[in-house]
Parts: structure tokens; C-alpha cells; sequence
């Protein structure tokens, strides 16, 4: 089966650490996104990456980090420097401008 | 900068009531238009698209949208609601950025279905 797989479901880690949460598609496409989702404000852009070795900030880049070595990965590191990292977050990828999402990781931070 | 309203939070229907979700957006050329719908603690589901061509989009579930330039609305309905349609429902605007779509979501609606 196709489909968008992001790992662990939930994560929890220590305040001052950094932590990386996975992404990995087999559909084959090119861009690939992270958001960010907390209660009553949607999904807002991390980061998204056209193609690999290629990435551009979106609009709430501060305190994230993201590689694209491969094309069917996108980790996304969420570093000390965040300020309020506990949320859900979702990756996505999309040819034709369809986005597919995966099931998200939920990360608390304490 | 494109933007996506979503005016309702809350909306709370009756099983086999119709359904309307509401959508206003924002943008300087034609947009790309998304509904999708996401179950609780999961990702999001598309649930139909508009791109160009007939402003009226059916879609997955028996949803159908309607694209109104002059309202600059999109509002997602269904003719009868069941209780599996229970879930927070987004509606996203896209901005073709060549090889991907960047796109800029509202702040969701949640529906309930009561039996």
C-alpha cells in the first residue's frame, strides 16, 4: 500500500532537548510538508521541500530544522530553541497539487 | 497574502439534516480550493478540490462545495448528514508554487451529529 508514514504516534521528551520526528512516503512525489496543528488554529507551514536537497521555510519555521536527502524522507527536527514545541504535527506530500497527509505524531514537551 | 475564514467553530446538526460548512477566502488570483476532514487524533482526509471549470465539486462521502467568485466563498455541503460525518472539517486555499502546492488553511469547524 501507498500511503504517508510518520513515527512514533506519540513522543515525549524533556524540556532543552531536541528531537526529531519522522516522515517517510512511497508515492513517489516530490514535495513533501510539515504543519503544525494546536487546538483552534488549523495547520500552519513548517517547512516544505519541492525537491530533494531543496527546502524553504514556511511560516513558522523559528526553532525547526528539516533535511530532504532522500526523496521519500523529510525528518523534521524540533529544537530546544522552540518555545511552546507540545502540538500535532502532520506531514504531508503531494503531486498536482493534491496533499496527502500522514496520521501525525503528537509531541509533549515537558 | 492569501487567507482562509472559517466563521463557525461549533456546528451541531441533527442525523439527516443538510449541512452546511462555511469558507471565505482570500487571494489575488484564482485560487486552488480544498475541503478536508480529519478524525480526531488523526491526519487530514481530502475531501474534494476545485481547480477551475464547473464551480460546483462533488466529492467524497457525498459532499458536494460550490466556488463563488464574487462571495469569494467555498462552502461544503451535504444534502443529509449521518453520524460517521461526525470530525473537524478544513477548508485550505492553495498557492501553486511550481512542483508543489503551498496551502493556507482556515481554523477548521467541528461538527456534531446528534442521533
Amino acid at each position: 500500500d501507498g500511503g504517508i508514514t510518520q513515527s512514533p504516534k506519540y513522543l515525549f521528551r524533556k524540556e532543552g532537548q531536541n528531537v526529531t520526528l519522522s516522515c517517510e512516503q512511497n508515492l513517489n512525489h516530490d514535495a513533501m510538508y510539515w504543519y503544525r496543528q494546536d487546538p483552534g488554529q488549523g495547520l500552519r507551514l513548517i517547512y516544505y521541500s519541492q525537491i530533494v536537497n531543496d527546502f524553504q521555510k514556511g511560516d513558522i519555521a523559528e526553532g525547526y530544522s528539516v533535511s530532504r536527502e532522500k526523496k521519500e524522507s523529510f525528518p523534521l527536527t524540533v529544537t530546544s530553541a522552540q518555545k511552546n514545541p507540545t502540538a500535532f504535527y502532520l506531514c504531508a506530500s503531494s503531486i498536482d497539487d493534491e496533499q496527502y497527509f500522514g496520521p501525525g505524531t503528537r509531541l509533549t514537551v515537558t | 497574502a492569501q487567507s482562509v475564514t472559517q466563521p463557525d467553530i461549533h456546528i451541531t446538526v441533527s442525523e439527516g439534516a443538510s449541512l452546511e460548512l462555511r469558507c471565505n477566502y482570500s487571494y489575488g488570483a484564482t485560487p486552488y480550493l480544498f475541503w478536508y476532514v480529519q478524525s480526531p487524533g488523526q491526519g487530514l482526509q481530502l475531501l474534494l478540490k476545485y481547480f477551475s471549470g464547473d464551480t460546483l465539486v462533488q466529492g467524497i462521502k457525498g459532499f458536494e462545495a460550490e466556488f463563488k467568485r464574487s462571495q469569494s466563498s467555498f462552502n461544503l455541503r451535504k444534502p443529509s448528514v449521518h453520524w460517521s460525518d461526525a470530525a473537524e472539517y478544513f477548508c485550505a486555499v492553495g498557492a501553486v508554487t511550481g512542483g508543489g502546492n503551498k496551502l493556507t488553511f482556515g481554523t477548521g469547524t467541528q461538527l456534531k451529529v446528534e442521533l
